[in-house]
């Protein structure tokens, strides 16, 4: 069935450091591919998305391109602020069952440090 | 703020026992999800409905059934609790079925 791996965490950064993590997904058909973020005592938000291959989505400094020949959608964002840390969900839609249900990773949690 | 309510915040029950899950949808949004959330398992996927019709099951054991009522609201119930129950459940609503899902701050279960 789908699946979802991210890279383990905790990503301890300074302030202003490069991030990556890491997202590799398995499914069956064309499924979209998502970030969500989770900030702490709070439910997750949708950071980015792209629905095909090749698309890149941005949101707010970080971006992630779709690679269909890799199956994967790495976050990065240029330079990090204490603001990012957060829990980071890379996730996937459809496929060859499209109900709009989401499959998560499980989770990376990233710390920023000033 | 998602627009999607979930009550109540917090939930300390004892083992046995059965408790309800609410979840009120963004206006508009006709798909509620489930998510539960634990520390070894991540997040997972329950269910879904859409329009008050189930749509898809995923990892929701036989102790724990859902509804979506006329008024789009959803219901999550948990029966038999275990310790292992404990968890954040989250629930979700979106328009449509491509994957852009708005979520409640979540239900705390703890089981003792």
């Amino acid at each position: 069935g789908n699946s979802v791996t991210q890279m383990e965490g905790p990503v301890t950064l300074s302030e202003e450091a490069f991030l990556t993590i890491n997202c590799t997904y398995t499914a069956t058909g064309y499924p979209s591919l998502f970030w969500y973020v989770q900030y702490p005592g709070e439910g997750l938000q949708l950071l980015l998305k792209a629905t095909k291959a090749d698309d890149k989505g941005s949101n707010k400094g970080f971006e992630a391109t779709y690679r269909k020949e890799t199956t994967s959608f790495h976050l990065e964002k240029g330079s990090v602020q204490v603001s990012d840390s957060a829990v980071y969900f890379c996730a996937l839609s459809g496929g060859s069952s499209n109900t709009g249900k989401l499959i998560f990773g499980q989770g990376t949690t990233l710390q920023v440090k000033p | 703020d998602s627009g999607v309510t979930q009550t109540p915040k917090h939930l300390i029950t004892a083992t046995g026992q059965r408790v309800t899950l609410r979840c009120s949808p963004r206006s508009g949004d006709l798909s509620v999800y489930w998510y539960q959330q634990s520390l070894d398992q991540g997040l997972q996927f329950l269910i879904h409905y859409y329009n008050g019709e189930e749509r898809a099951k995923g990892n929701i054991l036989e102790r724990f059934s859902a509804q979506q009522f006329p008024d789009l609201h959803s219901e999550l119930n948990l029966s038999s609790l275990e310790l292992g129950d404990s968890a954040l459940y989250f629930c979700a609503s979106s328009v449509d079925a491509q994957g852009r899902l708005f979520f409640g701050s979540g239900t705390q279960l703890s089981v003792l």
